[in-house]
């Protein structure tokens, strides 16, 4: 079974780093790209960008570039998202989710991780 | 970067109704790369077309979509309790973009 494990809720202050985590498992992770996505509290859903475990090869959305750092670590199956400095406005759910690039569609998601950055 | 505008935004029907929901993209989608996603309140989103018209493993019949260029569809043909959601379109040109969604919602 193909299953996608986020790391749990984080409770940061502004400036802060914050490194996140997606694990995966009951497929080969270097078979398919990761996506990242973000909600906002009560919003749609943002893509955020890819990268593909197997190289680390990243494509970000222009929203996101400079903002944000996908990594990943094939050997653990894990992909990650990180924040050098956070911002009120990071507040969010993010989700990581695998990508069919032959059909460029995410078929299994993880859980979300919500991320709450106040002072 | 390709827009996605869906429509309406709140869509209020009863058990058993048919729902339409639209999806309209700023210029013209390859129909292999247009996908909808279900989402209900605290969850994840949920695969249910991809391709534009093929549903996704485990997603009833009552489920389908079409369309092709800058307009597409998802249809549900009698909701049933558990489809009162919201419902993204997805778009792949050169990236990605999710449409704003269409909530589902219980008259």
């Amino acid at each position: 079974e193909v299953q996608l494990v986020q790391s749990g809720a984080e409770v940061k202050k502004p400036g802060e780093s914050l490194k996140i985590s997606c694990k995966g498992s009951g497929y080969s992770l270097t078979s398919n790209w990761i996506g990242w996505v973000r909600q906002m509290p009560g919003k749609g859903l943002e893509w955020m960008g890819i990268i593909y475990p197997g190289d680390s090869e990243t494509r970000y959305s222009p929203s996101f570039q400079g903002q944000v750092t996908m990594s990943a670590d094939k050997s653990i199956s894990t992909s990650y998202l990180q924040w050098s400095s956070l911002k009120a406005s990071d507040t969010a759910m993010y989700y990581c989710a695998r990508l069919v690039s032959s059909w460029f569609y995410f078929d299994y998601w993880g859980q979300g991780t919500l991320v709450t950055v106040s002072s | 970067e390709i827009v996605l505008t869906q429509s309406p935004d709140t869509l209020s029907l009863s058990p058993g109704e048919r729902a339409t929901l639209s999806c309209r993209a700023s210029q013209s989608v390859s129909s292999s790369y247009l996908a909808w996603y279900q989402q209900k309140p605290g969850q994840a989103p949920r695969l249910l077309i991809y391709g534009a018209s093929i549903r996704a493993t485990g997603i009833p019949d009552r489920f389908s979509g079409s369309g092709s260029g800058t307009d597409f569809t998802l249809t549900i043909s009698r909701l049933e309790p558990e489809d009162f959601a919201v419902y993204y379109c997805q778009q792949y040109g050169s990236s990605f973009t999710f449409g704003p969604g269409t909530k589902v919602d219980i008259k």
